[in-house]
């Protein structure tokens, strides 16, 4: 059975970096696209990038530049990197996977979410 | 980027009746839709992929429509659990979501 965990800081202050984790058990991560999502307080979801196998990363281009995701295969995690945060990034953050079928796609497992507040 | 916008924003039923739930691209998608159920404190669940096929243990009352610009996501009878808030997303340039649809006990 497959599971993802996030694990990180709860409280980020502004202008700082945001960095959070996925740990997958179950399924080795050189097989999928690895995603991160959040979700802020009233609002929707929210597709923040992905990756593949190290060298293919996409990111949403709303966040400008701001996020780096990468991938340590030995340790089966990938994870996410968010700088100069500010109070609208506030929001419960998911990991997720992106399982590829003979007639479309979607996000099949999800993380729990972590909720990160940022906050002085 | 396209943008998703689901209606009703709230939709009012009881235990048994039927949900129809509609979703909007503002451009065509082809069949690359996903719909997902939402409850309170938990992850979302895949419950349609490719606008019309049941993610794996999704109960045949879900069933999704449409191609295109336009979709639908039907509950044919709502069970006690169905109660929830269902987002359609889809991922043509980069994923979108849109902003979800609440069912909630009439």
């Amino acid at each position: 059975q497959v599971q993802l965990q996030e694990s990180g800081p709860g409280v980020v202050k502004p202008s700082e970096t945001l960095s959070l984790i996925c740990t997958v058990s179950g399924d080795s991560i050189s097989t999928y696209y690895w995603n991160w999502m959040r979700l802020p307080p009233g609002k929707g979801l929210e597709w923040i990038g992905s990756i593949y196998d190290k060298r293919d990363t996409s990111y949403n281009p709303s966040l400008n530049g701001r996020i780096t995701i990468s991938i340590d295969t030995s340790r089966n995690q990938f994870s996410l990197n968010l700088n100069s945060v500010t109070a609208a990034d506030s929001a419960v953050y998911y990991c997720a996977r992106l399982h590829y079928y003979d007639a479309g796609d979607g996000f099949d497992i999800w993380g729990q979410g972590t909720l990160v507040t940022v906050s002085s | 980027e396209i943008v998703l916008t689901q209606s009703p924003a709230t939709l009012s039923l009881s235990p048994g009746e039927r949900a129809t739930l509609s979703c909007r691209a503002s451009q065509s998608v082809s069949s690359s839709l996903a719909w997902y159920q939402q409850k309170p404190g938990q992850s979302p669940r895949l419950l349609i992929y490719g606008a019309s096929n049941r993610a794996t243990g999704i109960p045949a009352r879900f069933s999704g429509s449409g191609s295109g610009t336009d979709f639908t996501l039907t509950i044919s009878s709502l069970e006690p659990e169905d109660f929830a808030v269902y987002y359609c997303q889809q991922r043509s340039n980069w994923p979108t979501f849109g902003p979800g649809t609440k069912v909630e006990v009439k």
